[in-house]
């Protein structure tokens, strides 16, 4: 099976300053990676994914990166905002349609 | 578009108690799953659902749960009877089939306290 781990845990920024959060997999069949952003309250929300065969994505202010030799891949959140701040999770997709998450890190951004 | 849908909101029950959860995924979604969330920890696959088929239940803790998807549409994840491990987020998410299956839409999840 696969095992995900994200770090940091909790992550305080402020206002303007980047956020970097990184999680490792264990399985190289993985071959897909969302992360989601959950805010206080709400729904986990997809926010951007990457796919095996790319090695960086970008979307405005987020980008993802992937290192499939390593087995990690990193979500980048720069020019942060506090409507940025919420728990962040990371996931791999194993065997077909099987997604296994990250802890979630806690992102605080300070005005 | 309605969302998925969580049923009920919050649920707080005693030890030895029955619950049922229900997730109405998005029209047309042929990939239901279901996963929960302890406290702090990381959102665990439960089992996945393709249309009223069980696809994968790997994840699912023990034979205290029943999941079922009757028709293809709705799903219900029923815990019998409850032990206080059960405590947690319960969530639904739903994917189209085809190539689509990437992006999985998530319920708003049902937090299930066992006392």
């Amino acid at each position: 099976g696969e095992n995900v781990e994200q770090h940091p845990s909790t992550l305080s920024v402020q206002e303007g300053d980047s956020a970097v959060i990184k999680c490792t997999y264990s399985d190289s069949a993985s071959n897909y990676f969302p992360w989601y952003k959950q805010e206080l309250g709400k729904r986990p929300q997809l926010i951007i994914d990457i796919r095996s065969n790319v090695g960086e994505k970008k979307d405005q202010r987020i980008a993802v990166t992937l290192n499939k030799t390593a087995k990690h891949f990193s979500l980048h959140i720069t020019e942060t905002q506090p409507e940025d701040s919420a728990v962040y999770f990371c996931a791999a997709r194993y065997n077909f349609n099987k997604f296994y998450f990250g802890s979630g890190t806690k992102l605080n951004v300070k005005p | 578009e309605a969302g998925v849908t969580q049923f009920p909101s919050h649920s707080v029950i005693e030890k030895g108690q029955t619950v049922t959860l229900r997730c109405d995924p998005i029209s047309g979604h042929d990939n239901l799953y279901w996963y929960r969330r302890v406290m702090g920890k990381e959102i665990k696959f439960l089992l996945h659902f393709v249309k009223e088929s069980k696809q994968d239940e790997s994840g699912m803790p023990n034979n205290r749960f029943l999941a079922e998807r009757t028709g293809g549409t709705y799903s219900t994840l029923k815990v019998q009877p409850a032990e206080l491990e059960d405590s947690g987020v319960y969530f639904c998410a739903s994917s189209p089939s085809g190539s689509l299956t990437d992006t999985q839409y998530f319920g708003p999840g049902t937090r299930l306290t066992v006392l």
